[in-house]
């Protein structure tokens, strides 16, 4: 059936390092990509999406490529800080299915 | 936040007995939907409902129910609850895009649930 991969499920970087995720979708549909973070004990907030119609969108420090012909898109955080540390997740697609979830740690 | 509210917060129960879950908003958004959360698998849709009286199922459905009755309340009802129903319940909102594709989902601040 139709899913969405995340990888990967845990990531550990030193402050001021970049971070990548990357998620890996099957339904050629879809035409909506947005990355979720989740603090410990909090709810999923959007920290970011992106449209079918374009290729990479930046705000800040964290921008999200797409990749539909691979159907891949990823997440890019740069300069981390330790209040980056958070589960991130990518979707929902189509079908309301999420990542299972990245464990980022960024160590000061 | 959007305005979105679930309660309870936290509720424990026995396996067997019923129990109701409620999500409440003040945004007008027409989507509004169930997820569980539990370590290893994230977020999995339970039910969700397009409008009012218009529901439809998620990845996880059994054992569970919906109502939608209005536009700002949705309801999730297990009938009996088991121990493997214990997790985490998160309700979220969304409004369509003009394109009619899904959109950003505001979540609300989760319950958690343990049925012993």
């Amino acid at each position: 059936g139709e899913n969405v991969e995340q990888h990967p499920s845990t990531l550990s970087v030193q402050e001021g390092d970049s971070a990548v995720i990357k998620c890996t979708y099957s339904d050629s549909a879809s035409n909506y990509f947005p990355w979720y973070k989740q603090e410990l004990g909090k709810r999923p907030q959007l920290i970011i999406d992106i449209r079918s119609n374009v290729g990479e969108k930046k705000d800040q420090r964290i921008a999200v490529t797409l990749n539909k012909t691979a159907k891949h898109f990823s997440l890019h955080i740069t300069e981390t800080q330790p209040e980056d540390s958070a589960v991130y997740f990518c979707g929902p697609d189509n079908d309301m299915r999420f990542g299972a979830g990245t464990r980022l740690t960024v160590k000061p | 936040d959007a305005g979105i509210t679930q309660s309870p917060r936290h509720k424990v129960t026995e396996t067997g007995t019923p129990v109701t879950l409620r999500c409440h908003q003040t945004e007008n958004h027409r989507y509004m939907y169930w997820y569980r959360q539990d370590p290893g698998h994230g977020l999995r849709l339970i039910h969700y409902s397009y409008g009012v009286k218009d529901t439809d199922k998620g990845e996880v459905s059994d054992g569970y129910s919906v109502s939608r009755s209005k536009t700002e309340d949705f309801l999730l009802t297990l009938e009996s609850a088991t121990s493997s129903q214990t997790s985490v319940y998160f309700c979220a909102i969304s409004e369509s895009s003009t394109s009619g594709s899904i959109n950003e989902q505001f979540f609300g601040p989760g319950t958690r649930l343990t049925v012993l």
